[in-house]
This record gives C-alpha cells, sequence and structure tokens, in this order.
C-alpha cells in the first residue's frame, strides 16, 4: 500500500445514481488531488485541494463535486453522470505548497468507474 | 504553452535487453520532470525525478533517464530489462503558472521473455 487508498476499487452505476467516492491519506500530506485517467490519454487533472487554496479545472463538469473536510480526506460526489465518464478515477497526495507540491505525488490504487 | 509528449503508445522489448522509453518537453523556464510508472490495477508509482545537477538521474528498479537540454528530452531507460518491468510508463513536467504537473499520455512497455 502507498499510504493512499481509495474505496471502493470498481463502480458500477446507473446514469440517475448518486455515489461518492472516497480517498484517505495518512501521510501528513497537505495536498490532495483528483485526476481521472482514460486509455492512451494524459492524466486529467480535475481537482486540487491544499492549504491554500482549491483548484479546479474548468473543464470538469459539474455532475463532478468535490469535498476535502480536512486534510487527510478527499470525496468525489458523482450525479447524472454520463456513460464517457466512465475511467479509472485517482486520488493522490503531496506534501509542500507552491514550488514544493510538485516534488513527488503519492498515488491510490483508484476507482475504477463504469456508467451505464 | 507547456507540453509533455511520449511518441511512442508501446515499446515492445525481449527480456534481457535494454530498454528505452521516450519523452520530449516544452516549458518557458528550468524543467522539473517526472517519471511515473503504473502497474496493472494499481496507482502511479513515482519512479525518478530531475530538478537539476547531473544529466544522468538515477531511480528505482534500475531505471534511469537521461536529461538533454538541447533536444529538450528525457528519456526513461534501463540497460536490462525485466518480464517485471512490463507496465505503463507515464512522464510529466512541472507547470511553471501554477506548479501542478503536466502528464504525458502514457506508454505501454512490454517485456517478452
Amino acid at each position: 500500500e502507498t499510504g493512499v487508498t481509495q474505496t471502493p476499487r470498481h463502480l458500477v452505476m446507473g446514469m440517475t445514481n448518486k455515489k461518492s467516492l472516497k480517498c484517505e491519506q495518512h501521510l501528513g500530506h497537505n495536498a490532495m488531488y483528483w485526476y481521472k485517467q482514460s486509455a492512451k490519454k494524459p492524466l486529467e487533472l480535475m481537482f486540487v485541494y491544499s492549504l491554500e487554496e482549491r483548484v479546479e479545472n474548468n473543464s470538469v463538469p459539474s455532475r463532478f463535486s468535490p469535498e476535502c473536510p480536512n486534510s487527510s480526506h478527499l470525496f468525489l460526489h458523482l450525479h447524472t453522470l454520463q456513460p464517457e465518464d466512465s475511467a479509472l478515477y485517482l486520488c493522490a497526495s503531496s506534501q509542500g505548497s507552491g514550488t514544493g507540491r510538485s516534488y513527488g505525488y503519492t498515488f491510490g490504487s483508484g476507482t475504477r468507474l463504469t456508467v451505464v | 504553452a507547456q507540453s509533455v509528449a511520449q511518441p511512442e503508445d508501446q515499446v515492445n522489448v525481449a527480456e534481457g535487453n535494454p530498454l528505452t522509453v521516450k519523452c520530449t518537453y516544452s516549458v518557458s523556464g528550468n524543467p522539473y520532470l517526472f517519471w511515473y510508472v503504473q502497474y496493472p490495477n494499481r496507482g502511479l508509482q513515482f519512479l525518478l525525478k530531475y530538478i537539476t545537477g547531473d544529466n544522468l538521474v538515477k531511480g528505482s528498479y534500475g531505471f534511469e533517464a537521461e536529461f538533454n537540454k538541447s533536444q529538450t528530452s528525457f528519456h526513461l531507460k534501463k540497460p536490462s530489462a525485466l518480464v517485471s518491468d512490463s507496465a505503463l510508463y507515464f512522464c510529466a513536467v512541472r507547470d511553471d503558472s501554477n506548479y501542478q504537473l503536466i502528464w504525458g499520455a502514457g506508454t505501454k512497455l512490454i517485456i517478452k521473455p
């Protein structure tokens, strides 16, 4: 285990469902991220939470809603998703801010989401 | 615009042979470069990074990467491939505007016995 835990590992949901992905880290990191991974495409940064700020990728649809109640937990709330949202959703954490933030990310194993 | 490119979708290498996975980048300032590996059904794992200093960077599992400023490349290398090296490899560069990582599309490395 990397120290970043994601649940569930697999999720199948209908387009009218509401579900949430959970990420938990006990590394003492102060920044957490949601990424979308689709086959043969670059990782897509969806959201960043750090002590200083929440950063959103403006291209992420509003049917994805993040929540970060504290520095160890991160959620991604899903509602009325589309089949093209099927992908591997990865959570990551890092320590440091600004320039320090990019000195290595620790990733979870991901949630494989299938929208039917 | 800052970017990173991995020109090969897949690389096939026989076990015991040297391997190279290519990465080129475009940044406005000094590049901060990274390689990550993803094994099946797992998240990405950090392999190595170049921030400054020697152009040859050594990382985990016997991998190394060579930073070439004139060619704007950061190719991943290993002298002798193992079947267990088969995985998806991602190159990334730091975006100087927000310090986030910009990722390549990944290269699937297949090592055949």
